[in-house]
């Protein structure tokens, strides 16, 4: 079946503007997180749905992120008025069950700031 | 808090030879334990996983890994490598009891030498 999607694939974009990444999960898939990659770095938790409940904002940096999830189907993740340090590959993954379930992860939105 | 440590940045190995990358973890209550690898270019994907039962427990392309709750390591393994094998190895632990995070190491980038 379709994996995870993520569009854009790329995108380039000035200082202050905002943008919109999006993320389609697998079908029935109850969980969906967003992940910060930077060159060289590991994997950094930004924020967690699972089914209808309160999101866990925790791992959002600051007050410009912030993301949507539709039920249990596509979420998007903003970040406004965007900085340099903005810039990096942003991955989202969704999984099956809420625990002990593995992630899925999708090829990523290279996130690049001008 | 929950962590991951992969303390090598980086592990060559010879075609063949056998190959390990480290993995070490701290988690409240029972681990969740993933490793994640992640080809160039390419998004993230599962290898294997230990949740409970067996400590020895196998995944995709060969791979496998050996939970070790004394010494809290979950060390992925392969009998042969293979030149196909470099990529980027990431471990991750599951926190249950805090609330379904996943945290991420910052990965080992393994280069199978031919």
């Amino acid at each position: 079946g379709a994996g995870v999607s993520q569009s854009p694939s790329n995108k380039v974009t000035e200082k202050g503007k905002d943008v919109e990444l999006r993320c389609d999960p697998i079908s029935g898939h109850t969980a969906l997180y967003w992940y910060r990659q930077s060159l060289g770095q590991g994997l950094e938790f930004l924020i967690y749905f699972q089914g209808n409940s309160a999101p866990d904002k925790s791992g959002l940096p600051s007050d410009r992120f912030s993301a949507e999830r539709t039920g249990e189907s596509v979420s998007t993740l903003t970040i406004q008025r965007t900085q340099q340090e903005d810039s990096a590959v942003y991955l989202c993954a969704s999984s099956l069950e809420a625990s002990g379930g593995e992630q899925y992860f999708g090829p990523g939105t290279r996130l690049t700031v001008t | 808090a929950q962590s991951v440590a992969q303390p090598e940045d980086q592990v060559n190995v010879a075609e063949g030879n056998p190959l390990t990358v480290k993995c070490t973890y701290s988690v409240s209550g029972n681990p969740y334990l993933f490793w994640y690898v992640q080809y160039p270019n390419r998004g993230l994907q599962f290898l294997l996983k230990y949740i409970t039962g067996d400590n020895l427990v196998k995944g995709s392309y060969g791979f496998e890994a050996e939970f070790n709750k004394s010494q809290t390591s979950f060390h992925l393994k392969k009998p042969s490598a293979l030149v196909s094998d470099s990529a980027l190895y990431f471990c991750a632990v599951r926190d249950i009891v805090g609330g379904n995070q996943f945290y991420f190491g910052t990965g080992t980038s393994l280069t199978v030498i031919p």
